[in-house]
């Protein structure tokens, strides 16, 4: 079965300073790939999505992730964050071999200090 | 990408009733899920809404309990039924047309009394 591994529940940056977030997967076959963000009272908005191609995938508001087959993984960045940033992101999983369903990570909450 | 419209946005319910659910799509979409997502926790699919057919549910959700209608490809509802406190929990809608990336409502949440 998917499972999505993101292994920090909290993290706190410094306004300006680089991001990164990290996504594990378990997975048989080449998954497809989203990173989602929650702002709080809100709904999840896709960041960015990797299906196959280039592994450095752009998104919007400036994140970019890169995906290694080798590691099984599929992490966030950003050069340099906002405080409007921060927010809660999850990764996300999905297969034809599982129809497509989606699985989603725990979550990292972010926090962005001035 | 579709335009999701959830009511209501929040509600506060007693234990023991039912509340319905609605999420419009502004286009049609070929598939359309509810999701759970409990305080603190991350987004569990409940089940798929198939268009004039019975839902698809996840292990753990039934449809006694979370009825689910999709009359056709821009509308849908969830029934949360005979809730308790443990229902308590945001619940949101996503869509998918084709092979595009899913979309999510802004989500309805819920407080059971």
């Amino acid at each position: 079965a998917q499972s999505v591994t993101q292994p920090d529940i909290h993290i706190t940056v410094s306004e300006g300073a680089s991001l990164e977030l990290r996504c594990n997967y378990s997975y048989g076959a080449t998954p497809y790939l989203f990173w989602y963000v929650q702002s709080p009272g809100q709904g999840l908005q896709l960041l960015l999505k990797y299906f196959s191609g280039d592994t450095l995938v752009q998104g919007i508001k400036g994140f970019e992730a890169e995906f290694k087959r080798s590691q099984s993984s599929f992490n966030l960045r950003k050069p340099s964050v906002h405080w409007s940033d921060a927010a809660e992101y999850f990764c996300a999983v999905a297969s034809w071999e599982y129809g497509n369903k989606l699985v989603f990570g725990a979550g990292t909450i972010l926090r962005v200090k001035s | 990408s579709a335009v999701i419209s959830q009511k209501p946005s929040r509600d506060i319910c007693q234990r023991g009733t039912s509340l319905t659910i609605q999420c419009q799509v502004d286009s049609q979409v070929t598939m359309m899920f509810w999701y759970r997502q409990q305080p603190g926790q991350s987004l569990t699919l409940i089940a798929t809404a198939n268009q004039g057919s019975e839902a698809t549910y996840e292990s753990g959700f039934v449809i006694d309990k979370f009825p689910i209608s999709r009359p056709n490809l821009t509308f849908s509802t969830l029934t949360v039924s005979n809730m308790s406190p443990e229902d308590s929990s945001i619940y949101l809608c996503s869509v998918r047309d084709g092979n595009q990336p899913q979309h999510f409502g802004d989500g309805t949440r819920l407080s059971i009394l």
